[in-house]
Parts: structure tokens; C-alpha cells; sequence
């Protein structure tokens, strides 16, 4: 089945600048990867997502890359803030039948104002 | 329009005890699927469903079973608790399928003693 690699488990960045999170998957099937924002004692929330036939996709000031051959897909956040701060799960699915979908184990993004 | 709902939101069972929950999806969603939340596996697909039929399943164990009524709402229900059973049980629903927005549910948080 599929695995779903998630790095770094934790970061912290000062606020303004830059982070970056990157899962990796093994199951060149796998071909749509959302991303999920979860807020402590909140529910996660869906806040981007990609499918396999585009290779970057934006959303003001998230984006999410995505390179199939390497079988890797990035969050990208510019400019954090405070708000940003949370949990966030990559996760991987296909369109096969029976078809699962696989999280990664999460990062906790601390953004220090 | 109102959100996912769960009831119920918290539980306390004993090992050996069955539980039953149950999800209510956003109006006009079909898809609902179920995960469990545990701080040490993560978030875990158990499986979803579509116009009262089980079409995914996760790894789990077949004392985790489900079922979907025609009018989408669902339940979940465990049997012969154990210990580690203990997790946060979250409902999402989607307008079709797990690659549609999943929308979540608060959870149901079950305790097993």
C-alpha cells in the first residue's frame, strides 16, 4: 500500500518569514494530495490541495508543488503569522477502486510573533 | 448551511463494551468517510461511504464496521473495545468522493477503561 513520509515533524519560524513542509509518497497511483490545517482541539480543514496532472497550485499565500517523478509534494506558506500556526497533515490518495487515503504523520508549525 | 455534525461527543467505555457513532453530513453530501485520531499513529482512514454502500476501507480490524442510511447520515460502531481503541473519531463528508473537500466533523472522543 501507500506511505506517506511527512518532514520536519515540528518547525518554528519567526513571523514574516517563509516555511516549508514536504511528504513524500511511494505509490506512483496516488494522484490527488491535499493538505489539512488543524488547530489545537480543532477539526482539520482542508486549506490546499493538487492533483497529479498540475505541478503547482496557489492560494494567496500558500502554495503546494508538486513533482511526480521524484514523488514528492511541498507546502509552501510565505509571509506566516501567528494564525498560521497549527498542525498540518499531507495526504495522498487514488482513483483506483478500494482505494484508501493515506496522511502523513504531521507538522507543528509554531510561528513566533 | 450547517456543518458536520457528531454525537456523540464524548464517550467513556470499558474494555470488551461495543459503541456506537454516529455523523450527520452537510446537506446534500454523499460521501462520508470516518478517521481515527491518535496522537501515536496519527490520522487513520477506517473507511467511506456513498449511497449506503461501503466503497473504501481502511486497515482496520473487522470490529470497526459502518454503515450509511439514504439519507447520508452514518454510523460507525465498535465492537469488543480494547484499550487502544481510545481516540479521537472523526467524520468528514464530500459531495462524492474522498477527492472531492472532505469537510469535518468536532470528533467523538472515546475513552476506553
Amino acid at each position: 500500500g501507500e506511505n506517506v513520509e511527512q518532514h520536519p515533524s515540528t518547525l518554528s519560524v519567526q513571523e514574516g518569514d517563509s516555511a516549508v513542509i514536504k511528504c513524500t509518497y511511494s505509490d506512483s497511483a496516488s494522484n490527488y494530495f491535499p493538505w489539512y490545517k488543524q488547530e489545537l482541539g480543532k477539526r482539520p480543514q482542508l486549506i490546499i490541495d493538487i492533483r497529479s496532472n498540475v505541478g503547482e497550485k496557489k492560494d494567496q499565500r500558500i502554495a503546494v508543488t508538486l513533482n511526480k517523478t521524484a514523488k514528492h509534494f511541498s507546502l509552501h506558506i510565505t509571509e506566516t503569522q501567528p494564525e498560521d500556526s497549527a498542525v498540518y497533515f499531507c495526504a495522498a490518495t487514488t482513483t483506483n477502486t478500494g482505494n484508501q487515503f493515506y496522511f502523513g504523520t504531521g507538522t507543528s508549525l509554531t510561528v513566533i510573533p | 448551511k450547517a456543518g458536520v455534525t457528531q454525537t456523540p461527543r464524548y464517550l467513556i467505555k470499558t474494555r470488551g463494551q461495543q459503541v456506537t457513532l454516529s455523523c450527520s453530513p452537510i446537506s446534500g453530501h454523499r460521501s462520508v468517510s470516518w478517521y481515527q485520531q491518535t496522537p501515536g499513529q496519527g490520522l487513520q482512514f477506517l473507511f467511506e461511504y456513498f449511497s449506503e454502500t461501503q466503497r473504501n476501507k481502511g486497515n482496520f480490524p473487522g470490529r470497526f464496521s459502518g454503515r450509511q442510511f439514504s439519507n447520508s447520515r452514518s454510523e460507525m460502531n465498535v465492537s469488543t473495545l480494547e484499550l487502544g481503541d481510545s481516540a479521537l473519531y472523526l467524520c468528514a463528508s464530500s459531495l462524492y468522493d474522498i477527492q472531492n473537500e472532505q469537510f469535518f466533523g468536532p470528533g467523538t472522543r472515546l475513552t476506553v477503561l
